[in-house]
């Protein structure tokens, strides 16, 4: 069975800092992975994903993330976050098949202070 | 973009009566949706997976006979909460996988069932 861990259930930074939220998972195969940003009162929103290739992954609203298969690692960083970017972040997973559904970690909560 | 809705998207029940939630895809049709149920200040757990035209995928743990899914066409399906208890009342999200598009799933807005 598939596990998502992240690791900081709360980050309170300030404008312009840099952020980089933590996701490991548990799977034995391949898998893809994803983050979900889930904004006050609004539905999740795919940030980004990875499928194979590069391991570097470009998303939206300036985030990245990185997959490291050595340390089953897919964390999410951002350079300059902004207020606009306080929301709750889900990692997921699912088999390299893509044809199930996802595992999702526990969420990070990032509050953006001005 | 695609986009997923979902009807209700708040809903009070007494106990012991059922609840119909439905979810669609507006622009594209849904060969597979999921079902997730979402506690307060957690995360998404998967319940099922329907794909239209069969029966649906539960997840261990989850009641098929409480938590009824039908996926009768390619942009609807609907989740019914049979007997509803107090411990049912929860935030449902449904999210559909467009055919042909690789993996990507698109997420409703959810349904919030409170249980009286």
């Amino acid at each position: 069975a598939q596990s998502v861990s992240q690791h900081n259930h709360h980050v309170i930074l300030s404008e312009a800092a840099s952020l980089e939220l933590g996701c490991n998972y548990s799977y034995g195969g391949t898998v893809n992975l994803f983050w979900y940003v889930q904004y006050p009162g609004q539905h999740l929103q795919l940030l980004l994903k990875y499928f194979s290739g590069d391991p570097l992954v470009k998303g939206i609203k300036g985030f990245e993330a990185e997959f490291i298969k050595s340390k089953f690692s897919f964390n999410l960083r951002k350079p300059s976050v902004q207020w606009s970017d306080t929301a709750e972040y889900f990692c997921a997973v699912n088999s390299g098949g893509g044809a199930d559904g996802l595992t999702f970690g526990k969420g990070t909560h990032l509050i953006i202070q001005p | 973009g695609a986009v997923v809705s979902q009807h209700p998207s708040r809903v009070i029940c007494k106990s012991g009566t059922s609840v119909k939630i439905e979810c669609r895809s507006l622009d594209f049709q849904a060969t597979t949706m999921f079902w997730y149920r979402q506690f307060p200040k957690q995360s998404l757990m998967l319940m099922a997976t329907s794909n239209e035209g069969s029966k649906a995928t539960y997840e261990q743990g989850v009641e098929k006979d409480k938590f009824l899914i039908n996926h009768a066409s390619l942009t609807l399906s609907t989740l019914t909460v049979t007997s509803a208890h107090p411990e049912d009342s929860s935030f449902y999200i449904c999210s559909a996988r467009e055919g042909g598009v690789r993996y990507e799933q698109y997420f409703g807005p959810g349904t919030r069932l409170t249980v009286t």
